[in-house]
């Protein structure tokens, strides 16, 4: 059975900290990793990792992958309240179905 | 382009009643999914379906049923409401079942009493 687990599953920080979320995966035929920013509405995509080790970057937040160690970590620089949301990370699997496996979420709190 | 809508927003029902959530996407996206996202998790797929009239089960499809008759329509059928279907859904879709990055609807709150 495919299995996405995040860590950790809350975080409280303040204003302008730095923080590092982690996925880490047991999938068959993976495809892909995907990170969704979720603010109390519908998930919206933030990245797509394909490859280890190459940093894809928007803006404050980064992402990377390890497909070694069948992790990847989502970090956010000079947080925001904005930053405020839950953040999910998905993987894509090789199938008919191209179907993607999602973790519970991690849930961001950003104080003033 | 209004991308994915569902409809409705919020619906609350009494157990053993049935109903239909609606879901439409404007993209000419192949692939369209149905998910449940419960208190502190994330989601869960429910049916999906790679183009139209093709469609087959996730990983929760007990108790719900889909059909795809067009590419930009995914109604998700609720056949006899239960208290554990209480959820939120999310409707979503991707230009292909390849390609991962999926667009999601706002979302419908159910309740079922």
């Amino acid at each position: 059975e495919d299995k996405v687990v995040q860590s950790p599953l809350s975080l409280v920080v303040h204003e302008g900290d730095t923080v590092t979320l982690n996925c880490s995966y047991e999938v068959t035929n993976f495809r892909s990793l995907l990170w969704y920013k979720q603010e109390k509405k519908a998930p919206t995509f933030l990245f797509m990792l394909t490859s280890s080790g190459i940093e894809k970057k928007s803006g404050r937040l980064s992402s990377i992958l390890d497909k070694k160690e069948l992790f990847s970590i989502l970090n956010i620089t000079a947080t925001q309240t904005g930053d405020s949301a839950v953040y999910l990370c998905a993987v894509g699997v090789n199938t008919n179905a191209g179907k993607s496996t999602f973790g519970d979420g991690t849930t961001l709190t950003v104080k003033p | 382009n209004a991308g994915v809508t569902q409809t409705p927003k919020f619906q609350v029902l009494k157990t053993g009643q049935s109903m239909t959530l609606q879901c439409a996407q404007d993209m000419n996206h192949e692939y369209m999914s149905w998910y449940r996202q419960d208190p502190g998790m994330g989601l869960r797929l429910i049916h999906y379906s790679v183009g139209a009239g093709i469609t087959d089960q996730g990983e929760v499809p007990n108790g719900y049923n889909v059909s795809r008759s067009t590419t930009e329509d995914f109604p998700l059928r609720l056949l006899s409401a239960a208290p554990s279907q209480t959820s939120v859904y999310f409707c979503a879709s991707s230009f292909t079942r390849d390609s991962y990055e999926q667009y999601f609807g706002p979302g419908t709150r159910l309740t079922v009493t």
